[in-house]
């Protein structure tokens, strides 16, 4: 079974560009969590998606992070325009649900912004 | 808004000694967890524990939970190098897990 994959994995762009990172789940999972770490610091919830909903985005920073998730399958995260402190690593993570035991976790895309 | 800490931060540790490790929460959950991260890689689950007085062990590693402290822990037993990673815990919030800071273990031959 194929787990939670991300891309790209590492991504280097400068301050006012656009980067769009994308998150496949593992199959059938209808619960989509995006994370982000900045270094050092605590894994800080962005959003949660139950299939093609968003049930909670109150981590969200502002309105440059835009997140999708259409059709219930795959999930985007764009910021636009990029600032130097979005950079971090953003993780993804799904689960069956609803209050499954775990979250099964992508290896993350390191962003930095120059 | 629920705050998770964990100490300490960065754990230098001798092979084959005793260590433990402390997760404390702000607000009233009845779900942990404890995840494993190597560099570069995602979080593996360790543990999830569900009530209070819950323990599970899982080789050296031995993860309990007190609901009315607000407290879990992370006990190593005899560490072994391959035990060197960080370690998060996270607590359950109406489904939305909040993690920890991390803690980073180093274990030195």
């Amino acid at each position: 079974e194929a787990g939670v994959t991300q891309f790209p994995s590492h991504s280097v762009i400068e301050k006012g560009q656009t980067v769009t990172l994308r998150c496949d789940p593992i199959s059938g999972h209808d619960n989509l969590y995006w994370y982000r770490r900045v270094m050092g610091k605590e894994i800080k919830f962005l959003l949660h998606f139950v299939k093609e909903s968003k049930q909670d985005e109150s981590g969200m920073p502002n309105n440059r992070f835009l997140a999708e998730r259409t059709g219930g399958t795959y999930s985007t995260l764009k910021v636009q325009p990029a600032e130097l402190e979005d950079s971090g690593v953003y993780f993804c993570a799904s689960n069956p649900g609803p209050r499954s035991e775990k979250l099964f976790f992508g290896s993350g895309t390191q962003l930095s912004v120059l | 808004e629920l705050k998770v800490e964990q100490n300490p931060l960065f754990l230098s540790m001798q092979e084959g000694k005793n260590y433990t490790i402390y997760c404390n929460y702000s607000t009233t959950s009845d779900r942990l967890y404890w995840y494993r991260q190597d560099p570069g890689k995602s979080l593996e689950s360790l543990f999830v524990l569900l009530s209070n007085g819950a323990v599970k062990q899982e080789g050296r590693l031995m993860a309990s939970l007190d609901t009315k402290a607000r407290l879990s822990t992370l006990h190593i037993t005899a560490a072994v190098h391959d035990l060197s990673a960080t370690y998060f815990c996270a607590v359950d919030l109406v489904r939305t897990p909040v993690f920890g800071a991390g803690t980073i273990l180093r274990v030195k031959s």
